[in-house]
Formats: structure tokens, C-alpha cells, sequence
């Protein structure tokens, strides 16, 4: 298996421009997360995915941010429009909800975004 | 609300045994432990269930403390490829990561 596969793996992008982070989860996994990583506030949940569908967005930061799974092979996050405090590494992670404990959660590589 | 992990930091050996603690204002469902290197995602190491059972890892065992308020992450032997930072991660439905540990295991 592939993975947790996101793209793209750097992005640099001026402020008040449109990013879109993709991630392609692990064939059978049907939780499907994504996190955001900061030195200062460490790694947050943002959203969380139940078979395609949004269970919980309160992590969110604003209106700004948007994630979509149009199906299960397939997530978006979208930040519209961009600001240099967005920059953080935005990482994607499935999980095969039945079994969940026995197999944690698999990471994607991350995404690096750098707004200036 | 974020699991508080202790100590920020650690120093040791190679061959020397370490232990993370991980303390919630809550009872603990459950937690994960995973380990991050720098510049690169975290992996699951393993889960501490909430009766006691593990499932992972070889070397590194989990424990709760009376009130399962607190877990603590066992390291023994430790081996240089154990550097990285360590993460516990607590929840239901949805997990919740922890502050991180430091760890860096020196030759």
C-alpha cells in the first residue's frame, strides 16, 4: 500500500491567494482527519471525516478554511484567502474506523505551507 | 481539551530507559503514543486500551495510572533510532494530540 498520499509537499503562496492541500487516504480507511502542526500551538485537529462525510469541523479556524471528501479516495482543504499566520505543515491522516485501535492513525507526509 | 505531557524534554544514553507521562483533566478513553522525527510525520508506535491491554510495539509498553488520569510511555533500552519527539494522543471518536516529548538518545 501507497499510504496516505498528499500534495502538494511544499507551498509557498502570497497572501490573500486561494490553497488547495490535497490527500488520497489508505484504500479501506474510512476516517479520514486532517491536523495542522505549529511550533507554537503543536498539532490541532481541524477536521475529521466519518465515510465522506464532515462529523466534525470545530477545530476550523475560521470561514476562511474549507475541506471537502467528494469521495473516499479523495480530501481537499481549501484557505480562502491565504495569511502569513495560515503558514504551518498540514498533515492528513486515515484510519480504518472499525479497527481503529489496533492500527492508530496513518500520516500523510505533510504539506508545508508558507504564506508571505 | 490537549493532554499535557511531562517531561518537555530528555537526555539519555543509548541502552538507558526513559518514561513520558501524559495527564488529562479527564478520564482516559484510550490513548495512543507515536513518535514524530524531524521533518517528517508522526507514526503509530502503539494504544493502550482502556482495561490495560496493549497493542504495538516490542520495546515500549504503556501504562495508567490508578485514575487513568495519567499514562506513562515506557522506553527500555533505549536505542538512538528512538530520537524524535513523542506524542500521546487521547479521545473518542476523534483523538486529541498531547504537548509533545523531546527526546534525543545520545552514543
Amino acid at each position: 500500500d501507497a499510504g496516505v498520499i498528499q500534495s502538494p509537499r511544499h507551498e509557498v503562496t502570497e497572501m490573500g491567494q486561494e490553497v488547495t492541500l490535497r490527500c488520497k487516504p489508505i484504500s479501506g480507511h474510512n476516517s479520514l482527519f486532517w491536523y495542522r502542526q505549529t511550533m507554537m500551538r503543536g498539532l490541532e485537529l481541524l477536521i475529521y471525516f466519518n465515510n465522506n462525510v464532515p462529523i466534525d469541523d470545530s477545530g476550523m479556524p475560521e470561514d476562511r478554511f474549507s475541506a471537502k471528501m467528494p469521495n473516499a479516495s479523495f480530501s481537499t482543504l481549501k484557505i480562502q484567502p491565504s495569511e502569513p499566520r495560515d503558514s504551518a505543515v498540514y498533515f492528513c491522516a486515515s484510519s480504518p474506523k472499525s479497527d481503529r485501535d489496533a492500527y492508530g492513525y496513518t500520516f500523510g507526509s505533510g504539506t508545508r505551507l508558507t504564506v508571505v | 481539551q490537549q493532554p499535557v505531557q511531562s517531561p518537555q524534554a530528555v537526555i539519555l544514553r543509548e541502552g538507558e530507559d526513559a518514561v513520558i507521562n501524559c495527564s488529562s483533566s479527564k478520564a482516559l478513553y484510550s490513548v495512543h503514543w507515536y513518535r514524530q522525527k524531524h521533518g517528517e510525520a508522526p507514526v503509530f508506535l502503539m494504544i493502550l486500551l482502556k482495561g490495560g491491554e496493549q497493542k504495538g510495539h516490542e520495546k515500549i509498553s504503556a501504562s495508567f495510572n490508578e485514575k487513568k488520569q495519567q499514562s506513562s510511555l515506557y522506553l527500555t533500552a533505549s536505542q538512538l533510532s528512538y530520537s524524535g519527539t513523542y506524542f500521546c494522543a487521547s479521545g473518542g471518536y476523534k483523538y486529541i494530540f498531547g504537548t509533545g516529548t523531546r527526546l534525543k538518545v545520545l552514543a
